[in-house]
């Protein structure tokens, strides 16, 4: 099972919006709306910010959003903050029955 | 308050074997999916198994098959890692994470803090 693709870094200012790209195939994030997006801090367990493609656990702030199309998913951050400096990693779940994630995104705010 | 206790991590041989244990408290164990996901050192999350409520399902990711078994003990509200014929690439922080399915893993919602696995010789 391959690894979905996610970009190496992004990098925004604050108050501005960014946007990480989960690219993976018909048989994992095409083909299910089992998609989740995990925020990482340094040290840290990671947190669940999105699930089933857009939908937020409770607690988790408004300006995150997911949304998918084909085979790409992707998590928004507007109103960027400095907390929300992490790495960040998508997941989907596969027509073989398993969970693949995504190689992670560094997030830098600048 | 969701809890989740890993614990059993430590020092082995490559070749050797390791159990790990996830002691839960705070929600109905029995009525949700739990999973296992290491990340070596400085790399990314790598999802290594899943077992059902009930523990009847168990789902491997092709790198530990055959040599990983899940279970679960309902009555004890703990998950297990049964890891054998470790190798150096087993080498991570393995986590403990309740899933929000109850049959086949979807999106992890809780995570313990992890514990150390380091296949060496």
């Amino acid at each position: 099972q391959s690894a979905l693709t996610q970009p190496a870094s992004v990098s925004g200012s604050p108050g501005q919006s960014i946007t990480i790209s989960c690219t993976g195939t018909s048989s994992d994030v095409g083909g299910y709306n089992y998609v989740s997006w995990y925020q990482q801090h340094p040290g840290k367990a990671p947190k669940l910010m999105i699930y089933d493609v857009s939908n937020r656990p409770s607690g988790v702030s408004y300006r995150f959003s997911g949304s998918k199309s084909g085979n790409t998913a992707s998590l928004t951050i507007s109103g960027l903050q400095a907390e929300d400096e992490a790495d960040y990693y998508c997941s989907s779940f596969t027509s073989s029955t398993t969970v693949v994630f995504g190689g992670g995104t560094k997030l830098t705010v600048l | 308050e969701v809890q989740l206790v890993e614990s059993g991590g430590g020092l082995v041989q490559p070749g050797g074997s390791l159990r790990l244990s996830c002691a839960a408290s705070g929600f109905t164990f029995s009525s949700y999916v739990m999973n296992w996901v290491r990340q070596a050192p400085g790399k990314g999350l790598e999802w290594v198994s899943g077992i059902s409520g009930s523990g009847d399902s168990a789902y491997f990711a092709d790198s530990v098959k055959g040599r990983f078994t899940i279970s679960r003990d309902n009555s004890k509200n703990t998950l297990y890692l049964q890891m054998n014929s470790l190798r150096a690439e087993d080498t991570a922080v393995y986590y403990c994470a309740k899933d929000r399915a109850v049959v086949v893993p979807a999106a992890t919602d809780y995570w313990g803090q992890g514990t150390l696995v380091t296949v060496s010789s």
